[in-house]
């Protein structure tokens, strides 16, 4: 069975300060994964995905195969950052294959 | 396009009380989600649909039900409420060929009492 893990519930850092949000991945296969993100009063959007291996508002995700992580990184936060983080993954094969989320970590910036 | 819409947006209800969550999407989407969200348990899928008048149960479907009687809309239902059903519920759709980015609604917050 896929299961994400996202071993911190909350971290907190002042504006500036580097981000890094952790993800670790159980699955036997090639999954895709993605962060999702929910900003105060917001609905959960996609952030990015990592077979685009894009940066999205300066943060970035790689995919680690060997240590099977997909970390979120942000050299420097800012106090629009703050918000919930979800890792996410999805079988890229199957027929209704679904995301399965992570519990989240709530990111929060401080001035 | 609105996207994906909920109602309602807030709702308290007594234990033992029933009552029905809307979604709607008007992107024409195949595939549509019900999440409940809690604190320090993440996004918990309900049950799923894979398209109309088809529906799957997720990882906590007990003590729901839903039907997907439009495309369009993604009805779930309580049957007789409890507290412990105190949550934000989400709704998400996507197409088939976009399974990964899933457009969520606002949530309905829900209380049990």
């Amino acid at each position: 069975a896929q299961r994400v893990t996202q071993p911190e519930k909350l971290l907190s850092v002042f504006k500036g300060a580097p981000v890094e949000l952790k993800c670790n991945y159980s699955y036997s296969g090639s999954p895709e994964l993605f962060w999702y993100v929910q900003y105060s009063r917001q609905r959960l959007q996609l952030l990015l995905r990592h077979i685009s291996r894009e940066s999205i508002k300066g943060f970035t995700a790689d995919l680690n195969k060997g240590e099977t992580s997909f970390h979120l990184k942000k050299p420097f936060a800012q106090e629009e950052d703050s918000a919930m983080y979800y890792c996410a993954l999805i079988r890229p094969t199957g027929a209704n294959s679904k995301l399965t989320f992570g519990k989240g970590i709530t990111l929060s910036v401080r001035p | 396009n609105a996207g994906v819409t909920q109602t309602p947006k807030f709702r308290v209800l007594k234990t033992g009380q029933s009552m029905t969550l809307l979604c709607a999407q008007d992107m024409n989407h195949e595939y549509m989600y019900w999440y409940r969200q809690d604190p320090g348990m993440g996004l918990r899928l309900i049950h799923y649909s894979v398209g109309e008048g088809t529906t799957a149960k997720g990882e906590v479907p007990d003590g729901y039900n839903v039907s997907r009687l439009k495309k369009q809309n993604f009805l779930l239902g309580l049957e007789s409420a409890a507290p412990s059903q105190t949550s934000v519920y989400f709704c998400a759709s996507s197409s088939p060929t976009g399974q990964e980015t899933q457009y969520f609604g606002p949530g309905t917050r829900l209380l049990v009492l």
